[in-house]
């Protein structure tokens, strides 16, 4: 079955440390894959697209990589804030189909 | 921009009850998305629209569920009957294009059907 797993419901970080969130998915052929931030009681805010065909991509201090062999994309902010704490969703679009599959989403808490 | 509308942001109905979503997309963006959030399934896509046509609805849930979008700039999600089962934020967001700009959502409607 097609399944989109984030490594963990929760992770706690120091702040001014490099937050690292995993992103699993299997039987997918995704086109590309986003990452979306939620804050609570808010909808998600998109953050950054990578392509298949695509290694890395950088946005200031947001770096995502993106695997298609492994079936995994990694999410990476460095020198975390505690404003960076939220919950951040991975999402891939299959092929020509209009639609995202969201994975569960990681709670990031950054520590002051 | 005011970005995608929903209303009503909280909702508190009775069961067997019929509930309506509403949603305001941005203006230009030609897809529309239904998503539904709870903490056991996360976000599940209900149904999506390009330029007003629903393309998939195989994530509506049962009957009871319909969605229209009559015009470019309003979409509905309708629930009838309501159930306990159904409480959950039910969120809109559009795109425009293939969504390579990422999806924008509103704020949700908060479902609660006691």
């Amino acid at each position: 079955s097609q399944k989109i797993e984030q490594n963990s419901e929760a992770l706690n970080i120091q702040e001014g440390k490099t937050a690292t969130l995993t992103c699993n998915y299997t039987n997918y052929s995704p086109a590309y894959l986003q990452w979306y931030r939620q804050d609570p009681g808010r909808g998600p805010v998109f953050l950054l697209l990578i392509r298949e065909n695509e290694k890395e991509k950088r946005k200031e201090r947001l770096k995502v990589t993106f695997d298609t062999t492994l079936k995994q994309s990694l999410f990476h902010i460095t020198a975390s804030q505690p404003a960076d704490s939220a919950t951040y969703l991975c999402a891939l679009r299959l092929g020509s189909q209009g639609n995202l599959i969201f994975g569960k989403g990681t709670k990031l808490s950054v520590k002051p | 921009d005011a970005g995608v509308i929903q209303s009503p942001r909280h909702e508190v109905t009775e069961m067997g009850q019929e509930v309506t979503l509403r949603c305001k997309p941005i203006s230009g963006h030609d897809y529309l998305f239904w998503y539904r959030q709870t903490m056991m399934r996360g976000l599940e896509l209900l149904i999506y629209f390009n330029n007003n046509v629903p393309i998939d609805d195989s994530g509506m849930p049962e009957d009871r569920f319909s969605a229209k979008m009559p015009n470019a700039s309003f979409s509905t999600l309708k629930i009838q009957p309501s159930e306990p089962r159904d409480s959950a934020v039910y969120f809109c967001a559009s795109t425009p294009g293939q969504g390579v700009r990422g999806y924008t959502f509103g704020s949700g409607t908060r479902l609660t059907v006691v």
